[in-house]
């Protein structure tokens, strides 16, 4: 079985500056899907990135990107120029693929708070 | 377009009440997963459906049912509610090469 693991609870950060959150999963899988989603207090997931693991390049969407080491199985989500909105639950998710009955396994979360 | 949306938003009931939550699908997308969100913790898979039979099961008791109709809307059943059920109910819908939308939610509260 998978596991995601969130080691951060919670986090703060300024606005405009840089902030990583970290993740680290567990699988024997070797190719798989990886996504951070967020969820705001309107309570709906957004997704926010995702990183297949059969390639090597780290996703980038705008201001969010990621670090994937897949021999240390780490995911980590880099926010640049934080702004307020940023503010949200941010969850790891591990996917094994797309087709036939694939679920997503989910962390703890981490709670990012985007101050003044 | 619109994206996933579930029914109702919240829902109050007691301990041994049953109930049903419904989930609308996303344009285009054909299967349907149900998560479970307590406070502070991050979603949990109920199961997955895909034409109209349950794929896939997480680790929930048989209290916990669901279905899939022909237009892939779903249902989530759960019986003989207990205090520990109170959650956050989220749908997912999806495609064999789309990543799974999520609706906003039913927030269950079983007194």
């Amino acid at each position: 079985a998978q596991t995601v693991t969130q080691s951060q609870p919670e986090m703060s950060v300024q606005e405009a500056e840089t902030v990583t959150l970290s993740c680290t999963y567990d699988t024997s899988e070797n190719n798989y899907y990886l996504f951070w989603y967020k969820q705001p207090p309107s309570r709906q997931m957004i997704l926010v990135i995702r990183q297949e693991a059969y390639k090597q390049q780290n996703a980038t969407e705008n201001r969010f990107s990621v670090n994937f080491q897949k021999a240390a199985k780490s995911f980590s989500l880099k926010i640049s120029d934080s702004q307020l909105g940023d503010t949200a639950m941010y969850f790891c998710a591990f996917m094994k693929h797309f087709f036939a009955a694939s679920k997503l396994t989910f962390g703890t979360g981490t709670r990012l708070q985007v101050t003044l | 377009d619109a994206g996933v949306t579930q029914s109702p938003t919240h829902l109050i009931k007691t301990r041994g009440q049953q109930v049903t939550l419904r989930c609308s699908p996303k344009s285009g997308h054909d299967t349907v997963s149900w998560y479970q969100q307590a406070l502070g913790q991050g979603p949990q898979f109920i199961f997955q459906y895909y034409e109209e039979e349950e794929r896939q099961r997480g680790n929930f008791p048989d209290r916990f049912s669901g279905h899939q109709f022909p237009n892939y809307s779903s249902e989530l059943n759960v019986n003989a509610l207990l205090l520990g059920d109170s959650a956050l109910y989220l749908c997912a819908s999806s495609s064999p090469t789309e990543v799974q939308y999520f609706g906003p939610g039913t927030r269950l509260t079983v007194l």
